[in-house]
């Protein structure tokens, strides 16, 4: 079963900031958290991954509390092509036949 | 660069029959892991294999089996199809010595009537 929870569906005006929630307050120390959005007829797409900071790259930024037990993507101007399934996952790293375990994820819709 | 591709695209298949799909891993990945995503559901891992070897497996039965390439690319085979193998099925592959990112193909989209 997966370990994270996330609410399963989410709007954001265009051109606004989304910020998608994740709870997964069983987390273990050597397990990071990572973010795949899928578009749809697409397979998912990798958009970042952090351990304890704060992690930010071109697409998005995490933010990751102090005590690991949640976690917040940041879309900081969401577009139309942003409208996707976004799942929060925590696993250990992809090491020696360890895989993701998806959740539901969170359904985007970037309005016009 | 080519991303990972997968073929067929769509296939319908009866009751009962076999099926393979088939995988083709970026270049340079050695690492290739197959989900199944039932309609409105996230992937669910079913086995990965490494360097031809299968190298973990989530809770499918044995009907579900694979095989990986020397050139890295991959098979799914499934026997004995039931109606709620109906999924997308999705191939992914990773770079030797990457921990973190996955490269999902854009799946078969399997029918079982």
């Amino acid at each position: 079963d997966a370990k994270t929870t996330q609410p399963p569906s989410m709007d954001c005006a265009e051109g606004r900031a989304a910020n998608l929630p994740c709870n997964h307050s069983t987390i273990s120390g050597n397990e990071y958290v990572y973010w795949y959005r899928q578009i749809h007829s697409q397979g998912p797409q990798y958009i970042i991954h952090g351990l304890k900071n704060n992690e930010t790259n071109e697409m998005a930024s995490l933010i990751i509390t102090e005590d690991r037990k949640s976690s917040t993507l940041i879309l900081p101007h969401a577009t139309l092509r942003d409208t996707a399934v976004y799942y929060c996952i925590v696993q250990v790293g992809l090491d020696y036949g360890q895989n993701f375990v998806f959740g539901p994820g969170t359904r985007l819709s970037v309005l016009p | 660069e080519t991303g990972v591709t997968q073929s067929p695209t769509h296939l319908i298949k009866t009751r009962g029959q076999q099926v393979t799909l088939r995988c083709s891993s970026q270049s340079g990945h050695n690492t290739v892991s197959w989900y199944q995503q039932a309609l409105g559901q996230g992937p669910q891992f079913i086995f990965q294999y490494y360097r031809e070897e299968e190298n973990g497996r989530g809770n499918f039965p044995p009907r579900f089996s694979g095989l990986q390439f020397p050139n890295y690319s991959s098979e799914l085979n499934v026997n004995a199809l039931e109606l709620d193998d109906s999924a997308l099925y999705l191939c992914a592959s990773s770079p030797s010595g990457s921990r973190f990112e996955q490269y999902f193909g854009p799946g078969t989209r399997l029918t079982v009537t």
